[in-house]
């Protein structure tokens, strides 16, 4: 399995730029990097995804490193919405389905006032 | 649009019962992907079904099982209950099964396993 590396947590303070990291050095030409986050008590959401390129869209950017075994999630300015699990994801054909996510234990934002 | 639905939202049940968890997928989604997640863990996946056919299944033993129907709603069954069982059960549609497209999780059946 495609495996990634995460801290356990992060802290930041409100309207600040947040940049989260995430480490997956076994990762294969044709994975591609998700993120999803999970705030209290709802199932995961999407945030965004990459292959190669720096991606931007109205939650994040993700910034890719150019040997693909490093990514950075980056809240621009972090809300007191943004507390969450956020999670950082390999997608890759596994075991025959194409559409199924494999999470790690992500890493939990505190964000503070 | 509706978004992903799951009922019931707790439930209680005792070791050696059978359970069925239900899902209803986002309008147009023709792909479900079921997870469990323990308490502090990340959702680990069960099983995917697309077009009404299982497409890949997680390391659950067989008494962990499932059905889509043609309107591309789903259930989960668990059978012999344990306790280990206890977690939230999180069900995700998407259009297609690829590994680009985004999933839309609902907010999770949390089974308790008495």
């Amino acid at each position: 399995d495609a495996k990634t590396t995460q801290p356990n947590s992060m802290e930041s303070n409100e309207e600040e730029p947040v940049h989260l990291p995430c480490n997956h050095s076994t990762i294969s030409g044709t994975d591609y990097i998700h993120w999803y986050r999970q705030l209290p008590s709802q199932g995961p959401e999407y945030v965004i995804h990459g292959l190669t390129s720096n991606v931007n869209n109205r939650m994040a950017s993700l910034a890719i490193a150019e040997d693909r075994k490093s990514s950075t999630l980056i809240l621009h300015r972090a809300t007191l919405r943004d507390a969450a699990v956020y999670y950082c994801i390999l997608r890759t054909n596994y075991g025959g389905s194409q559409g199924n996510l494999i999470f790690g234990k992500g890493t939990k934002l505190s964000v503070k006032p | 649009e509706t978004g992903v639905t799951q009922s019931p939202t707790h439930l209680i049940k005792t070791r050696g019962q059978q359970v069925t968890l239900r899902c209803s997928s986002q309008s147009g989604h023709n792909t479900v992907s079921w997870y469990q997640q323990a308490l502090g863990q990340g959702p680990q996946f069960i099983f995917q079904y697309y077009r009404e056919e299982e497409n890949g299944r997680g390391n659950f033993p067989p008494r962990f099982s499932g059905l889509q129907f043609p309107n591309y709603s789903s259930e989960l069954n668990v059978n012999a209950l344990e306790l280990d069982d206890s977690a939230l059960y999180l069900c995700a549609s998407s259009l297609g099964g690829t590994i680009w497209n985004e999933q839309f999780f609902g907010p999770g059946t949390r089974l308790t396993v008495l």
